[in-house]
C-alpha cells in the first residue's frame, strides 16, 4: 500500500500571500490530520476530517482552513501569510471508523516544508 | 489541557539498551504512541499500546505503561546508529487529537 502522500515537498512563499497543501491518505483511510511542526511549538494539531466533516479543531486562527473531498483526499489553506507561519506541515491518517471515538494510529507523510519570507 | 514531557536529549553507546521516557496528563487516553523522526521526513509509527496494558513488546522495542504514574516508556535493545532520530511520545484525546511531547533526540555514538 502507497503511504500518505504530501504536496509539494517545499514551497516558499511571502508575507500576505495564500498557500494550499495537499494530501493523499492511505487508500482506505477515511480520516486524515492535519499538524503544524515549528522548532519552538513543536508538534500541533491544526484539524481533522472525516467523510468530508471537520470533527476537530485546534486553536489556530480562522486564517488556517481545511477541506477534505469525497475520495478522503484533503487540502489545506493558509491565507495572508506571516513569517511565523514558516514551519513543516504535516499529514497524516487513519483507518479511525466514524463510530467509534477511540483512535487508530496515525500514519504521517514526509510533510510539506512552507518558507514564508 | 494534555500535556505530554520528555526529556531532550539521550546518548547512548552502541549496541546498548536505550531508555525514553515520557509523562502525559490524559488520564482518558486509550492509546499511547511512540513515533521515530529523522532529519527531512515525517513521522514513522514505531509501535503503540492500549491504556489497558502494562508492556509491549515488538522485536527490539519495549514499551511499558504505568498508568497510575502516567509514565510511558520506550526501551530500545541493543541501540544501532540507524537508531538516531528524535522520538516522539504522544496520547490521544479522542477523534485524532493527538497530543505530541517534545521530541526526544537519541544520539547513538558508534
Amino acid at each position: 500500500k502507497a503511504g500518505v502522500t504530501q504536496t509539494p515537498r517545499y514551497l516558499i512563499k511571502t508575507r500576505g500571500q495564500q498557500v494550499t497543501l495537499s494530501c493523499s491518505p492511505i487508500s482506505g483511510h477515511r480520516s486524515v490530520s492535519w499538524y503544524q511542526q515549528t522548532p519552538g511549538q513543536g508538534l500541533q494539531f491544526l484539524f481533522e476530517y472525516f467523510s468530508e466533516t471537520q470533527r476537530n479543531k485546534g486553536n489556530f486562527p480562522g486564517r488556517f482552513s481545511g477541506r477534505q473531498f469525497s475520495n478522503s483526499r484533503s487540502e489545506m489553506n493558509v491565507s495572508t501569510l506571516e513569517l511565523g507561519d514558516s514551519a513543516l506541515y504535516l499529514c497524516a491518517s487513519s483507518g479511525q471508523e466514524s463510530s467509534n471515538r477511540n483512535n487508530s494510529p496515525l500514519h504521517f507523510g514526509n510533510g510539506t516544508r512552507l518558507t514564508v519570507t | 489541557g494534555e500535556d505530554v514531557e520528555q526529556s531532550l536529549f539521550l546518548s547512548v553507546r552502541e549496541g546498548d539498551s536505550s531508555v525514553i521516557n515520557c509523562t502525559y496528563t490524559d488520564s482518558s487516553s486509550t492509546y499511547l504512541y511512540w513515533y521515530k523522526q529523522e532529519p527531512g521526513a515525517g513521522l514513522q509509527l514505531l509501535t503503540y499500546i492500549f491504556s489497558n496494558m502494562d508492556m509491549k513488546q515488538d522485536q527490539r522495542l519495549t514499551v511499558l505503561l504505568n498508568k497510575k504514574d502516567k509514565h510511558l516508556s520506550l526501551r530500545i535493545a541493543d541501540t544501532q546508529t540507524g537508531d538516531s532520530a528524535i522520538y516522539f511520545c504522544a496520547e490521544t484525546g479522542g477523534y485524532q487529537k493527538v497530543t505530541f511531547g517534545t521530541g526526544t533526540k537519541l544520539q547513538v555514538i558508534p
